[in-house]
Parts: C-alpha cells; sequence; structure tokens
C-alpha cells in the first residue's frame, strides 16, 4: 500500500519560478526522503531529513517536515528546464529495512 | 565507488515464457537490495528485499520470486508471465540498518512486455 500522498499530482511551471510539491503520510516515520525520476529512467536520490529534523537544505531544495501533521513539502527555488521529472516522497518507518513510495508529482518546467 | 548495474534494459516476452531479471551491485559489502515494480504513470511497489545472502521478504503475492545467490547479486524471476506482469522493474541497494541511514540507489530499469 502506498504510504505517501503527493499533492499535486502534476505541476507545471515556467523557468525561473519556485515549485512546491507536497507530501502526507499515514504513519508514524523515522525518516522521510525525497527522490527524482526523469522518464524512463531510475529514481535518483535527493535529499533525506530525519524526524527529529523540520528543515533541510540542498543547493536549490528545501525539504520541510511537519510530523505533528504527518506531512513534507519540497521546495525547488528558480527553477530551470533540467528539473522537468517526476519526484517522489518515501518514508522508512520504525527499524524496517525499506522505504515505501507515494505516487509522486509529475513537475514540467517551461522555457 | 558504488555503481549498480542491472539489465536488460527493454524486454519483450510472451505471456507463459519465464523471465529473469539480473542486478549486481559493485563497491559494497553486504547491501540491502529491494525490487520494485512501477505501473506507468503510478508510484513504486516493493516486491522483494534482501537484507543478506539467502534472505528474501516478499511484499505481495504474486507470479515472481526473487533469489539472492551472492552477496552484490539479486535476481527477480517468473517461471510463466502474465499480461499484468508488465511494467517497469527497479532494482535499488542501500547500506544495511547498521551503517546509517537508508538512502537507495536505484538502477536504470527494466522495461518489460508482456505479449
Amino acid at each position: 500500500s502506498q504510504q505517501g500522498e503527493e499533492d499535486p499530482q502534476a505541476l507545471s511551471i515556467q523557468e525561473g519560478e519556485n515549485a512546491t510539491m507536497n507530501c502526507s503520510y499515514k504513519t508514524s516515520i523515522n525518516n522521510l526522503q525525497w527522490y527524482r525520476q526523469n522518464s524512463g529512467r531510475g529514481l535518483v536520490h535527493l535529499i533525506l531529513i530525519r524526524s527529529n529534523e523540520r528543515e533541510k537544505h540542498s543547493g536549490r531544495l528545501r525539504v520541510t517536515l511537519d510530523t505533528s501533521k504527518k506531512s513534507s513539502s519540497l521546495l525547488i527555488t528558480a527553477s530551470r528546464a533540467a528539473d522537468t521529472a517526476s519526484y517522489f516522497c518515501a518514508t522508512r518507518t520504525g527499524t524496517a529495512s525499506k522505504l515505501t513510495f507515494g505516487t509522486g508529482t509529475r513537475l514540467q518546467v517551461t522555457l | 565507488s558504488q555503481t549498480i548495474h542491472q539489465w536488460p534494459a527493454t524486454l519483450v516476452q510472451p505471456v507463459g515464457s519465464p523471465l529473469s531479471l539480473e542486478c549486481t551491485v559493485e563497491g559494497t559489502s553486504n547491501p540491502n537490495l529491494y525490487w520494485y515494480r512501477q505501473a506507468a504513470g503510478r508510484g513504486l511497489q516493493l516486491l522483494f528485499y534482501s537484507v543478506g545472502i539467502g534472505q528474501i521478504s516478499s511484499e505481495v503475492p504474486q507470479n515472481l520470486s526473487a533469489s539472492r545467490p551472492q552477496d552484490r547479486q539479486f535476481i527477480l524471476s517468473s517461471k510463466k508471465l502474465l499480461l499484468s506482469d508488465s511494467g517497469f522493474y527497479l532494482c535499488a541497494w542501500s547500506v544495511s540498518l547498521t551503517r546509517g541511514p537508508l538512502g537507495y540507489t536505484f538502477g536504470s530499469g527494466t522495461r518489460l512486455t508482456v505479449v
């Protein structure tokens, strides 16, 4: 079953704008991760945020985590055409050796 | 550095034929290994994972099986493919639980079409 649900399912913006994607999950987590998938390719790990962290930055990426609301957001600032991809959140619960992925947000960045 | 190899990239197989997809990891030891399937435009469904040689955990009952004959080799198999087995199959690895946070590294995927 899907643990995470991304919102929106699809997002279209112009180059230079910021893109915000949200992820909601159902059960308590150990950490939450964001991945990017270019069309027809494998997923690439972007960033990991632990359950005791509230915000994390990596380059143009900013991730927030609100464990009380069981939600996370991924912000991509100053988007580029190369950011066009699907973005997935994934959660690890307890001591499980596995991640559960959400349904993904398809981001389209146009020139 | 660690690398993950997954092949073939694409595969077209008739219904009822067998399947064998292979995934190997280089540059690390005792990795956790995973097989996911992704339907078109959908999220990832965990099929199998393994925390050691010969240790396989199955997440969903289905027409597939997995084996880990060597530390860095993970094989996805089927004796008789069904149309519903079509999809994009992804292999991934991560460090084991005791070695830190579990970020995954994915292979490039296999597009399987059962006809």
